[in-house]
């Protein structure tokens, strides 16, 4: 079954770190583009970070230089490491396969920044 | 960054109607436009990419038209499922961008 499940998110207080999973199969994530997409709470969807299949990475202005995007070929699995964690990052995390529109999604993993 | 004015944010419809979903970009895009559907709690869905083309699985009862800056997502005749929130997502240039979401609520 092609499917993504995400996993790592929880309760973190502001300036803290996460790292979110997303364990693909049914597919090769190395060989497709796959984004992370996030939603606030009752709020709209917002593109996070997109990783090429040859490994050129790119960030929404809100998260560079405190977010980075991964991948481990071996493990077929995404990764978004996530620093200096602010109460507005606070949302579910979506991994997506990207072939610039998402038609593959995860069914989401919720961090909570707060203190 | 290409800002997107989705409307309307709420719509009441009843089952059989004919609702109409619009999306204005704020410069052109060709046809670089996807729409999907998101149910609560769960994960957004494709409906449709390319402004018209449908995603294998669904309903014929959706459909899309448009490019350039305007488009419009239309349900030919509302089921009880599709009671549902849906957005636009224009992949024309960096940043990928998302309209702000039309609610179906049912009347």
């Amino acid at each position: 079954e092609v499917q993504l499940v995400e996993s790592g998110g929880g309760l973190v207080q502001p300036g803290g770190s996460l790292r979110l999973s997303c364990a693909a199969s049914g597919f090769t994530v190395s060989s497709n583009y796959m984004s992370w997409v996030r939603q606030a709470p009752g709020k709209g969807l917002e593109w996070v970070s997109v990783i090429y299949s040859g490994g050129s990475t790119y960030y929404a202005d809100s998260v560079k230089g405190r977010f980075t995007i991964s991948r481990d070929n071996s493990k077929n699995t995404l990764y978004l490491q996530m620093n200096s964690l602010r109460a507005e990052d606070t949302a579910v995390y979506y991994c997506a396969r990207d072939g610039d529109y998402f038609d593959l999604w995860g069914r989401g993993t919720l961090v909570t920044v707060s203190s | 960054v290409i800002w997107m004015t989705q409307s309307p944010s709420l719509l009441s419809a009843s089952t059989g109607d004919r609702v109409t979903i619009s999306c204005r970009m704020s410069q052109g895009i060709s046809s670089y436009l996807a729409w999907y559907q998101q149910k609560p709690g769960k994960a957004p869905e494709l409906l449709i990419y390319a402004a018209s083309t449908l995603q294998s699985g669904v309903p014929s009862r959706f459909s899309g038209s448009g490019s350039g800056t305007d488009f419009t997502l239309t349900i030919s005749c509302l089921q009880s499922e599709d009671f549902a929130t849906y957005y636009c997502q224009q992949y024309y240039s960096f940043p990928w961008t998302f309209g702000q979401g039309t609610k179906v609520e049912i009347k």
